[in-house]
């Protein structure tokens, strides 16, 4: 029983292209996140949302964006894909502080 | 200065000996703090999360924070070549409910 699920695992497409990640948790939790983790492997929160409410933006491009039709859902879609966009996407949850994590995206942009 | 600080390492040790993992960080006023685990290509997994000075253990995990200094770090007791991942500090900054996370510190555990 995945807690926090992603799809697709892998992603591999073309330049200018546009694509979505989905995410789905079973946990209840009022609170949703999609960090993204670079070549570097540094871990960086891009959005949260609450109960569907976003309440956190990091200054993310806006060819990112998410949307939550429900507080168990969060998807990313990304317009205009850059090869800067490769990277891992990880979506969260949490009921309070503490953050559990989904499998992750792997997206690759040619 | 970046905001959640980590030595990359690796930092090898032998097995069963004691892994010290370290983190500073310069938000003042931040409020909760945590280590995860991830192994290569999978995603960070909890394994301690401290809110108050002092220790907490948890099995063979401490993990100690200090506010006054700005440090908190993980203890690994008896470590175990599966302990072998990279550790990740993150920190809830005042009033934001986000995880700050640094580079991570590479672990190493050799038989």
């Amino acid at each position: 029983d995945t807690a926090v699920s992603q799809t697709p695992k892998y992603l591999v497409t073309q330049m200018g292209n546009d694509k979505s990640i989905k995410c789905e948790q079973n946990l209840g939790h009022d609170t949703m996140y999609w960090y993204k983790q670079d070549s570097k492997k540094f871990l960086k929160i891009m959005f949260s949302y609450n109960n569907k409410e976003l309440i956190i933006n990091e200054t993310v491009p806006n060819r990112f964006s998410p949307k939550s039709p429900d507080k168990a859902h969060l998807n990313l879609h990304i317009n205009s894909l850059e090869l800067g966009d490769s990277a891992v996407y990880f979506c969260a949850s949490s009921q309070l502080q503490e953050q559990f994590f989904g499998p992750g995206t792997r997206l690759t942009v040619l | 200065q970046k905001e959640v600080e980590q030595n990359s390492g690796p930092l090898s040790v032998p097995e069963g000996a004691i892994a010290s993992l370290n983190c500073t960080y310069s938000d003042r006023v931040s409020q909760s703090f945590f280590w995860y685990r991830q192994y290569s290509g999978k995603s960070p997994e909890l394994i301690m999360s401290i809110y108050s000075n002092g220790d907490k253990e948890d099995g063979r995990f401490t993990a100690q924070l200090n506010k006054a200094s700005q440090y908190v770090s993980l203890l690994i007791r008896d470590s175990q070549p599966s302990d072998s991942a990279t550790y990740l500090c993150a920190v809830t900054p005042g009033g934001y409910n986000k995880l700050i996370f640094g580079a991570g510190t590479r672990l190493a555990v050799h038989p």
